[in-house]
C-alpha cells in the first residue's frame, strides 16, 4: 500500500465550515493526488503535487486548496464546505520503478458529508 | 465528453464465465492503468501496460495503442471477483490521470 494513510476516515460537517482532509505517505514518494469519486463520474482530480511546496490544479480544483510543506504530508482544505462537495476522496501516489513501470498506490478513502 | 470510456457500464455473469471489460480512449497515450476497487471501497492497481499483453493469475490486461483500446479479462470468474474495474489514462498532462467510469462486474454462484 506504499504507506498511504488518510484522515479521518469519515467526517460529517456543515455548511460554511473549513475542513482538512489529511493524506500521509511514509515512502516519500515525490507525487501525491488528491481525487474525488461521485456516482455517475469516474475519479476527477482535484489537486496534486510534484514536491514541497509544488502544487498544481486539477480539473475540479475550485473550492479546495493544497499544502505541501513536508514530503509526507499532503493536506486538502475546504474553506467552506459545500454540500456539493460531499464525496469520497481519494488520496493517491505515483512513482517510476527501476522497470520503468509507473506504479500508482491510493489511501483507503475518506467518506466526507456536508450538511 | 470523458476521453476515456468503459463498457459495458454494468456486467453480471455466473461464476466460471470468461469476462471482458473494454476501455477507449480519445488521447495518445504511453501508458493505461487498470484498477479494482471492491464494496468496501478500497482501489487497488491491477496493471499498467503500455504495449501488448500482461497477465496476472486470472487477469489478462491488452492494448492496442494504434486502435487506442485496451481490454480487461477475467478468466474462470469467481464471485469475489465482483468489484468496479476502472481504466485510466493520462490526460493532458504527463502526471494527470484520466479515469473511466467503472465497470461494475458482479459474478454469481
Amino acid at each position: 500500500d506504499a504507506g498511504i494513510t488518510q484522515s479521518p476516515r469519515h467526517k460529517v460537517t456543515e455548511t460554511g465550515t473549513p475542513v482538512t482532509l489529511r493524506c500521509h505517505q511514509t515512502e516519500n514518494h515525490r507525487y501525491m493526488y488528491w481525487y474525488r469519486q461521485d456516482p455517475g463520474h469516474g475519479l476527477r482530480l482535484i489537486h496534486y503535487s510534484y514536491g514541497v511546496k509544488d502544487t498544481d490544479k486539477g480539473e475540479v480544483s475550485d473550492g479546495y486548496s493544497v499544502s505541501r510543506s513536508k514530503t509526507e504530508d499532503f493536506l486538502l482544505t475546504l474553506e467552506s464546505a459545500t454540500s456539493s462537495q460531499t464525496s469520497v476522496y481519494f488520496c493517491a501516489i505515483s512513482y517510476t520503478n527501476s522497470s520503468t513501470n509507473e506504479k500508482l498506490f491510493f489511501g483507503s478513502g475518506t467518506q466526507l458529508s456536508v450538511l | 465528453k470523458n476521453e476515456v470510456e468503459q463498457s459495458p457500464q454494468n456486467l453480471t455473469a455466473q461464476e466460471g464465465e470468461f469476462i471482458t471489460i473494454n476501455c477507449s480512449y480519445s488521447v495518445g497515450i504511453s501508458a493505461l492503468h487498470w484498477l479494482q476497487q471492491h464494496p468496501g471501497g478500497g482501489i487497488v492497481s491491477l496493471f499498467m501496460l503500455s504495449s501488448g499483453k500482461k497477465k496476472h493469475g486470472r487477469l489478462i490486461a491488452t492494448i492496442n495503442i494504434q486502435e487506442k483500446h485496451s481490454s480487461l479479462h477475467i478468466t474462470a470468474s469467481h464471485p469475489r471477483d465482483s468489484a468496479v474495474y476502472i481504466c485510466a489514462a493520462p490526460g493532458s498532462g504527463a502526471q494527470k490521470l484520466v479515469f473511466g467510469q467503472g465497470t461494475r462486474l458482479t459474478i454469481n454462484p
